[in-house]
């Protein structure tokens, strides 16, 4: 059983644009979504988190977006530039037990 | 401190052979996880430790798999009779108690059975 589903698979997405990559999960339980970045031959880094009691949370070009009732939340990376190409996961997590459950991922091109 | 380092980046193993991998953890970090990553997908849970204490092990840790943190600081990870299916990426990852801290991964060991 899959928890959290991530789409789409892969983006490319225009220098200056918006991308925009979609979670689903399941277990309300939940109450930690993280965004992580991953570069080949690297481990992923934190990109930005959300907690459920807030609808959405900006830093820099990077913006989540949570709608508790759907149990949705996107990430959206403005004016995407050819150094933000990398593989973007969403994860999620209960209060109080860090265990992440990790989405299958997407490859997001930038091209110049 | 430079982040979680692990050892080897890389390894390649013929079937049956037996593996151990490293980790070393930030050093104010307590809590320790083991996460495997195959191709296109995302990092899966194995394990996690609190200090030396192995809290949580995953239904994919199988019998052959086994990790230890003797005292509360890196971690090994040991795969016994290797198969093919356990060629991926095994990432290593910590962080502390303190609420919010988010786990930091190192650049994982690449294992390939052959």
């Amino acid at each position: 059983q899959q928890q959290v589903k991530q789409s789409p698979q892969s983006l490319i997405v225009q220098k200056g644009g918006i991308s925009i990559i979609n979670c689903a999960y399941e277990n309300t339980a939940f109450d930690y979504f993280p965004w992580y970045q991953q570069f080949p031959g690297k481990g992923p880094a934190l990109l930005i988190a959300i907690r459920p009691d807030v609808s959405e949370k900006k830093e820099g070009r990077f913006t989540i977006s949570f709608n508790k009732s759907a149990k949705q939340f996107s990430l959206h990376i403005m004016d995407s530039q050819p150094g933000d190409s990398a593989t973007y996961f969403c994860a999620a997590s209960l209060s109080g037990y860090s265990t992440l459950t990790f989405g299958k991922g997407t490859m997001l091109l930038v091209s110049p | 401190d430079t982040g979680v380092s692990q050892d080897p980046r890389h390894k390649i193993t013929k079937r049956g052979q037996n593996v151990t991998f490293r980790c070393d953890p930030i050093s104010e970090h307590n809590r320790l996880y083991w996460y495997r990553q195959t191709l296109g997908q995302g990092p899966e849970f194995l394990t996690y430790f609190q200090n030396e204490a192995q809290l949580e092990k995953s239904r994919l840790l199988s019998d052959r798999f086994s990790a230890e943190r003797p005292k509360g600081s890196f971690s090994t990870l040991e795969i016994q009779r290797t198969e093919q299916g356990d060629s991926a990426m095994y990432l290593c990852a910590s962080s502390s108690t303190m609420e919010g801290t988010p786990l930091t991964f190192g650049s994982g060991t690449r294992l390939t059975v052959v």
